[in-house]
């Protein structure tokens, strides 16, 4: 079984452009979970999603961030504008189940210049 | 509001010793308890968990107990092998959330 996989796994891109993040969950996983570290500080959520909807996006840090889940499959998050306190590594996650063990890949490490 | 607290690295230890890394969390509530290890050039992989008071999580050698009475979840193995070297991440979920809250991490390396 495919694990979760993200692209790209780096990416450098100058303050106020736009970038846009690629998740691949599990097949068959129906939540998919963003969290991000910024450097120095803990591994953040972001938000949830249950197939294509959004089930909470309390972590979202403002309105340069939108997340999709085209048809309950993978999902990408952009930053757009991007600033510089956006920089850190960017994880995304699957489970079949709504609580308990989460599958996680490699992260995408931003760098905003 | 609710947190966790683990112990910050970084951990260097011999192959064979004892390894301990606290753990500790304040809630309201009682939140499944879990730790996560991320070795070099690889993403986060559920390590143990333990979902109540009393349990006890463990794999690959490494051990947790659920206890309630000091809100602590520490992470234990009685012998370390270079190959364990990796970050250590404490990361309760709290009731009534799905999200993971992550400790800071811990960076344990082990040598020969």
């Amino acid at each position: 079984e495919a694990g979760v996989t993200q692209f790209p796994s780096h990416s450098v891109i100058e303050k106020g452009q736009t970038v846009t993040l690629r998740c691949d969950p599990i097949s068959g996983h129906d939540n998919l979970y963003w969290y991000r570290r910024v450097m120095g500080k803990e591994i953040k959520f972001l938000l949830h999603f249950v197939k294509e909807s959004k089930q909470d996006e309390s972590g979202m840090p403002n309105n340069r961030f939108l997340a999709e889940r085209t048809g309950g499959t993978y999902s990408t998050l952009k930053v757009q504008p991007a600033e510089l306190e956006d920089s850190g590594v960017y994880f995304c996650a699957s489970s079949r189940q709504g609580f308990g063990e989460a599958f996680f890949g490699q992260g995408t490490r931003l760098t905003v210049v | 509001g609710d947190s966790v607290t683990q112990m910050e690295g970084p951990v260097t230890l011999s192959e064979e010793a004892f390894l301990t890394i606290n753990c500790t969390y304040t809630a309201t509530g009682y939140p499944s308890l879990f730790w996560y290890v991320q070795y070099p050039g690889e993403g986060l992989q559920l390590l143990l968990k333990a979902t109540k008071a009393d349990d006890k999580g463990s794999n690959k050698g490494f051990e947790a107990t659920y206890r309630k009475e000091t809100t602590s979840f520490h992470l234990e193995k009685g012998s370390v092998q270079v190959s364990d070297s990796a970050v250590y991440f404490c990361a309760p979920i709290w009731a009534g959330s799905y999200q993971l809250t992550f400790g800071k991490g811990t960076k344990l390396s082990v040598i020969p």
